[in-house]
């Protein structure tokens, strides 16, 4: 199945400014997740992410806080705009991995912000 | 919007007991998967169900798909301590997203 490369792990940020999350698939696939997890909570999917197209957005989700990159079938970047600590949760990529049809995630993003 | 609920939202039990966290979609599933996240860790795959009805045993792990696939359960037979994590379903209708169930955090005393 596909390794996922997420970072960075942890990130403490000032309110205002924006943090770009990375994620390295080891293989080749066709769609991107990207979710946000307050600690203790259920994953939430802010985005799909295909390559060569915009990104897909899910209700509450909107592309100018939320933008999404996906220049090639296994690098996706999403970038966290003009932070308040309202932002402040665990983020995670995913994707289809192999062929068992689960999702591998990547080890997520822990984001505070003050 | 679509939901899943997951019941219960936390179970602790003695080791050697047997556990089990049911799943509720609001909507038909084309088909519902399950994850386990330690604590401290990202959500790993455990199985996928298709079939209506469909019941899938995983060792000490049993899966079940309802009839009208909009419900699941899993059962974990004798827990052991190593099966401390939040259990969650996630369901696909049609699409390739998934919209994950409320979880189910187990607790397993030595």
């Amino acid at each position: 199945s596909a390794v996922i490369s997420q970072k960075p792990s942890r990130d403490i940020c000032q309110r205002g400014t924006s943090l770009t999350i990375q994620c390295q698939v080891d293989s080749q696939v066709t769609m991107m997740f990207w979710y946000r997890q307050q600690p203790g909570q259920s994953l939430t999917l802010i985005a799909t992410a295909n390559q060569g197209s915009e990104a897909t957005y899910e209700s509450g989700f909107v592309i100018d806080k939320f933008p999404i990159s996906r220049p090639n079938l296994t690098f996706s970047t999403l970038t966290v705009s003009n932070m308040s600590p309202e932002d402040s949760s665990i983020y995670l990529c995913s994707a289809l991995s192999g062929d068992n049809y689960g999702y591998t995630f990547g080890s997520g993003t822990r984001l505070t912000v003050v | 919007g679509q939901q899943v609920m997951q019941i219960p939202q936390y179970q602790h039990v003695q080791e050697g007991e047997d556990f089990t966290t049911y799943c509720n979609s609001s909507t038909t599933l084309s088909n519902i998967q399950w994850y386990k996240q330690r604590p401290g860790g990202h959500p790993v795959f455990l199985i996928q169900l298709v079939k209506s009805g469909e019941v899938k045993k995983q060792k000490r792990l049993t899966f079940q798909f309802g009839e009208a696939k909009k419900n699941s359960s899993l059962h974990i037979t004798a827990t052991q301590t190593t099966d401390v994590g939040t259990y969650f379903c996630a369901g696909r209708h049609n699409t390739d997203k998934l919209i994950f169930g409320t979880g189910t955090r187990l607790q397993v005393f030595p």
